[in-house]
């Protein structure tokens, strides 16, 4: 059973430019949240995506964009990158329960590096 | 203030010995609690998850939830050196449109053969 992946693994970009992440979820799962781990600290959660809407966000700015795919899949889109940018850009995804969070599994991540 | 506050430690003890790793948080409508290991350069790993106030045990694993104080606890038992890492608590409220996970800023763990 496949867990959550992502890709690509590490990625390099310069400032202005635009950058495109994808996730796959686990098996069985329908709900995809985002989250951005800066150096020594925890994940900052983005937004998160259910029936291929947006249900939830996070404290980040319109430059931050996703999708979610019918097949459950999902991309995060960051434009005009600035240095601050820079992280590992993590994928979790979980079955969608009524009230609560499941349990969210993570993917291994994308080191995004803005140069 | 920090909805989650995490010492960041590292925490170093010798092979065997029991950790005890906290968080505290001010968010009272926080109802779920897990507590998650990251591997250095890896994504996080789910290790317990626990719902409103009580104890849950795994294994050498054992997470205790105060909400009264608003103080949640990972014990592990019998720590080995392959627990080193980071353990990073997460905390979520209940209802629609409320399922993020906010973390803490981890603890570094270390375990000493």
């Amino acid at each position: 059973d496949a867990g959550v992946t992502q890709s690509p693994t590490h990625l390099i970009k310069t400032r202005g430019q635009q950058v495109t992440l994808r996730c796959s979820p686990k098996s069985g799962h329908d709900t995809v949240s985002w989250y951005q781990q800066a150096l020594g600290q925890g994940p900052q959660f983005i937004f998160q995506y259910y029936e291929e809407e947006e249900r939830q966000r996070g404290n980040f700015p319109d430059r931050f964009s996703g999708h979610q795919f019918p097949n459950y899949s999902s991309e995060l889109n960051v434009n005009a990158l600035l240095l601050g940018d820079s992280a590992l850009y993590l994928c979790a995804s979980d079955l969608r329960l009524a009230g609560g969070p499941g349990e969210q599994f993570f993917g291994p991540g994308t080191r995004l590096t803005v140069l | 203030q920090k909805e989650v506050e995490q010492d960041p430690g590292p925490l170093s003890v010798p092979e065997g010995a029991i950790v005890s790793l906290n968080c505290t948080y001010s968010n009272s409508a926080f109802q779920y609690f897990m507590w998650y290991r990251q591997y250095s350069r890896k994504g996080p790993e789910l290790l317990m998850y626990t719902y409103s106030s009580g104890n849950k045990e795994d294994g050498r694993f054992t997470a205790q939830v105060d909400k009264s104080s608003k103080y949640i606890s990972l014990f592990i038992r019998d720590s080995q050196p392959s627990d080193s890492a980071t353990y990073l608590c997460a905390m979520s409220a209940i209802g629609p449109g409320r399922r993020a996970l906010t973390f803490g800023s981890g603890t570094r763990l270390q375990v000493q053969p």
